[in-house]
């Protein structure tokens, strides 16, 4: 069975204090992976996609990477507004393409 | 470019009732998603609709129900409600040539 587990559930930073988040996954044969950015009461917001083990990208203070059974969500330097809940999904070859199982998320707080 | 748009925001149903949510894609993007997701809680995989034909079902019962129009816009319906449907709904589309799923606001029903 496919499965996503996030770590740690929640996250307390000082403003400048760099970390990780940690998404660790097990299917059956990787589609992609994907982070999402959720604020309190919306959509979640889409941040990046990675294909293959090695694969990294990067977005503003954010770096995203993967390896055969896991991803990092790096944040570099944080700040107030970085604050919020991020979603890591996974897409399975053997499920339909819209089917996105989800983790159940790393809650950041970023304090000044 | 208008995002994914989902109709109502709020909702307040009564037990055994009947409730319909809207979602309109992204300008071009021919697959949408929906997703139930509850506090504290990853989103959970319910529809996709791909050319206004089902191509996946989540585990949930007979009662939630959905379709697509020939505009590609979409409803999901769920019949008899109960308490435990309380939650924030989500569509997601996806465009033709990537696996990238963007989400709306959701919609945010209360079962009383």
């Amino acid at each position: 069975e496919d499965q996503v587990t996030q770590s740690p559930e929640a996250l307390r930073l000082q403003e400048g204090e760099s970390s990780s988040l940690n998404c660790s996954y097990t299917v059956s044969g990787l589609r992609g992976l994907f982070w999402y950015r959720q604020d309190p009461g919306k959509g979640p917001e889409f941040l990046f996609t990675l294909y293959s083990a090695g694969e990294e990208k990067e977005k503003e203070r954010l770096k995203a990477t993967l390896t055969k059974k896991e991803s990092f969500l790096h944040i570099t330097a944080p700040k107030p507004e970085d604050s919020a809940t991020y979603l890591c999904a996974v897409q399975d070859y053997g499920g339909s393409q819209g089917n996105l199982i989800f983790g159940k998320g790393t809650k950041l707080s970023v304090k000044p | 470019d208008a995002g994914v748009t989902q109709s109502p925001t709020h909702l307040i149903k009564t037990r055994g009732q009947h409730v319909t949510l809207r979602c309109s894609p992204i300008s071009g993007h021919k697959s949408v998603s929906w997703y139930q997701q509850v506090l504290g809680q990853g989103p959970q995989f319910i529809f996709q609709y791909y050319e206004k034909e089902e191509r996946g079902r989540g585990n949930f019962p007979d009662r939630f129900s959905a379709r697509q129009f020939p505009n590609y816009s979409s409803e999901l319906n769920v019949n008899a409600l109960l308490l435990g449907d309380s939650a924030l709904y989500l569509c997601a589309s996806t465009g033709p040539s990537a696996y990238e799923q963007y989400f709306g606001p959701g919609t945010r029903l209360t079962v009383t």
